[in-house]
């Protein structure tokens, strides 16, 4: 199993462009998470997708969208990119079963940088 | 409100030295408790977690935590540290029936030889 994968792992964008980042789990998870990190402020919930067709609005949504249109996939996109969104973006999953309950497993990052 | 708090943003130790980070919370409901730990340029890895039962948790890497629920804490340990611990510790609390965890801030953990 990869667990939770990420792409890219790095990106640099210009102010104003678009890109969508892409998270894959082959756990078959119900849950999936975007977060951002940034210094000193620890993860914050982006948004979130409890199964397949839904999505949430997290801590921290404007300028950001998502889709979940598989199971195995979360797209996290920005359609037109500020600098106040360079940080580290790391996706997660979950199963929520008795047992594993809120259990989520990340993955790698991506580093996006917006000039 | 629910909230984590890590009080400590920067700890330093040296090998072979105890370790203790703290970790309080503030939620309505039974919390379930998480640690990770991020190592620089990595994701996100789980070191342990407390559901119910034994309130003291043992985890990876040789550590543990204690849930206390009279002082709405859950306290990471390791009795002896390693460079490789070097590293940074995130609090984690959700509860049954939820599906979000609410982060805290992270401690940054830095071990001299």
């Amino acid at each position: 199993n990869a667990g939770v994968t990420q792409t890219p792992k790095f990106r640099v964008l210009k102010t104003g462009q678009s890109m969508t980042l892409l998270c894959a789990q082959d756990m078959n998870h119900e849950y999936m998470y975007w977060y951002r990190q940034d210094p000193g402020m620890g993860l914050r919930l982006i948004h979130y997708s409890v199964g397949e067709g839904t999505t949430a609005k997290g801590e921290v949504p404007d300028g950001y969208n998502v889709s979940r249109l598989k199971k195995q996939n979360f797209l996290l996109g920005l359609e037109s990119a500020a600098p106040s969104q360079t940080s580290v973006y790391f996706c997660a999953s979950s199963l929520l079963a008795e047992g594993d309950e809120n259990t989520q497993y990340f993955g790698p990052g991506t580093r996006l940088t917006v000039l | 409100a629910q909230s984590v708090t890590q009080p400590d943003i920067h700890i330093t130790v040296s090998e072979g030295a105890s370790l203790e980070l703290r970790c309080n919370y503030s939620y309505g409901a039974t919390p379930y408790l998480f640690w990770y730990v991020q190592s620089p340029g990595q994701g996100l890895q789980l070191l342990l977690k407390y559901f119910s039962g034994d309130t003291l948790v043992q985890g990876i890497k040789g550590f543990e935590a204690e849930f206390k629920r009279s002082q709405s804490s859950f306290n990471l340990r390791k009795p002896s540290v390693h460079w490789s611990d070097a590293a940074e510790y995130f609090c984690a609390v959700g509860a049954y029936n939820t599906d979000k965890l609410i982060f805290g801030t992270g401690t940054r953990l830095q071990v001299f030889p």
